[in-house]
């Protein structure tokens, strides 16, 4: 099974700057038939359910703005919040979908 | 706009089965583009994914999971369901029914998830 991991475990970012998540497969989930690296994001703020942002590593889902961006390849992958909002406080999850669908655990993200 | 909606019991007792039905309205539940699946959240953790089904009724499961694990879909009614045997306090979580967009590896398996349930608390507990 491929095994997430994320860090930080949280991160507190002042209002305007940016915000830096990482993520680890155990595998690679770059899928050589495609060139797709089979990675999504997810913001969860509290009492709601998950919400997807961002697939294929680096496309943003419709409605979610341009200050996210996802990157990487491979087992390394980033996700960045370019301009701290104060509705991005929530914690945020990769997730890979190469094998049986697996999250890593979480980065908390709050305003310093 | 598709809307997803878990129903079940919200107390079951330790070594009973857990049982949970999602409805799907607003978008059909017989689309080849989607898988339909369980996501868990215990209080305060992270998200664990118990398994997936396609409208014909093929399942993918989290091995962790495999044996207590059983899900079934009726198109007819648009819903899928879940039933987890034998459950313990670690299954004490919130539920969330959810809607994954179909990917290809060696063959169509449940990719990252469009849409969520609002999902639902089971406390496991006598």
């Amino acid at each position: 099974d491929i095994v997430m991991t994320q860090s930080p475990d949280s991160l507190a970012v002042s209002l305007g700057e940016r915000a830096t998540i990482h993520c680890k497969s155990s595998q690679n989930v770059l899928y050589s038939s495609n060139n797709q690296n089979y990675l999504a994001w997810y913001q969860q703020k509290p009492g709601q359910p998950p919400k997807l942002l961002i697939y294929w590593a680096s496309t943003r889902e419709s409605g979610v703005p341009d200050r996210f961006s996802g990157s990487g390849s491979g087992t390394d992958f980033t996700l960045t919040i370019s301009s701290l909002q104060a509705e991005d406080v929530a914690v945020y999850y990769c997730q890979q979908y190469y094998s049986s669908p697996a999250f890593g655990p979480g980065t908390k993200v709050d305003i310093k | 706009q598709l809307q997803l909606q878990e129903s079940g019991p919200g107390l079951v007792k330790p070594s009973e089965t857990l049982s949970l039905t999602c409805t799907v309205s607003g978008g059909s539940i017989s689309s080849s583009g989607y898988y339909w699946g369980w996501i868990r959240q215990p209080p305060g953790k992270g998200l664990e994914w118990i398994g997936s089904i396609y409208y014909s009724g093929s399942t993918y499961n989290n091995a962790a999971l495999k044996s207590r694990v059983t899900m079934s879909v009726d198109t007819s009614k648009k819903q899928f369901s879940l039933k987890l045997s034998s459950v313990t306090a670690a299954d004490t979580a919130v539920y969330y029914c959810a809607r994954h967009i179909v990917v290809v590896v060696a063959g169509p398996g449940p990719g990252p998830v469009d849409h969520w349930g609002q999902g639902t608390l089971v406390t496991v507990s006598s």
